[in-house]
């Protein structure tokens, strides 16, 4: 099962900043937090990732709790092509690089409002 | 560099048949997984392949199965394939501790 929840849908205006926000009250010391996108139809695009520091690149931010057990994901400004779903997913990297499978939950479907 | 490039992007089979679906991770990337997407089940984990070697297994039937080449190119193989396996089949490949990077899928309609 999914170690994550989401909500099901948000909606942002064009050129605000989209909060998507995480819950894993479950994760371990060792689970890293994935965010990734599915644009309808397309395969799951990688956003970023972190295990405990907060993080940001050029796509978007990253703020972990200091307790672990929430995110959010932040677009600064989000275009219409903003518009996906997007998946929250903790994730093991193993001893040597070698990973674990993702486990997707329903997502958050965001949609970006002109 | 080249994406995960996925092939067919299209198929349509009837019943009882067996398909195989290809995938060619990113160049230097040796690890490979595969996804099946649909509306009642979501995306579900299939199998993860590294070094030729399934590493990870998800909770399908026997029917599905899968192999990865010297070159880290993989396949999968559904047989006997039911109304039920009509999915987009997503193909993901991934260097060592980086995020997945997946392909475009191929969408499979079982008739």
């Amino acid at each position: 099962d999914a170690k994550t929840t989401q909500p099901t849908s948000m909606d942002c205006a064009e050129g605000r900043a989209a909060n998507l926000p995480c819950n894993h009250s479950t994760i371990s010391g060792n689970e890293y937090v994935y965010w990734y996108r599915q644009i309808h139809s397309q395969g799951p695009q990688y956003i970023i990732h972190g295990l405990k520091n907060n993080e940001t690149n050029e796509m978007a931010s990253l703020i972990i709790t200091e307790d672990r057990k929430s995110s959010t994901l932040i677009l600064p400004h989000a275009t219409l092509r903003d518009t996906a779903v997007y998946y929250c997913i903790v994730r093991v990297v193993l001893a040597g690089g070698a990973t674990n499978k993702l486990i997707f939950g329903t997502g958050t479907l965001l949609a970006v409002q002109p | 560099k080249a994406g995960v490039t996925q092939t067919p992007r299209y198929l349509i089979k009837t019943r009882g048949q067996q398909v195989t679906l290809s995938c060619s991770p990113i160049s230097g990337h040796r690890s490979v997984s595969w996804y099946q997407q649909t509306p009642g089940q979501g995306l579900q984990f299939l199998f993860e392949y590294f070094s030729e070697t399934q590493r990870n297994k998800g909770n399908f039937p026997g029917r599905f199965s899968g192999r990865q080449f010297s070159n880290s190119r993989s396949e999968m193989n559904v047989s006997t394939l039911e109304l039920g396996d009509s999915a987009l089949y997503l193909c993901a490949s991934s260097s060592l501790g980086d995020g997945y990077t997946f392909g475009s899928g191929t969408r499979l309609t079982v008739v």
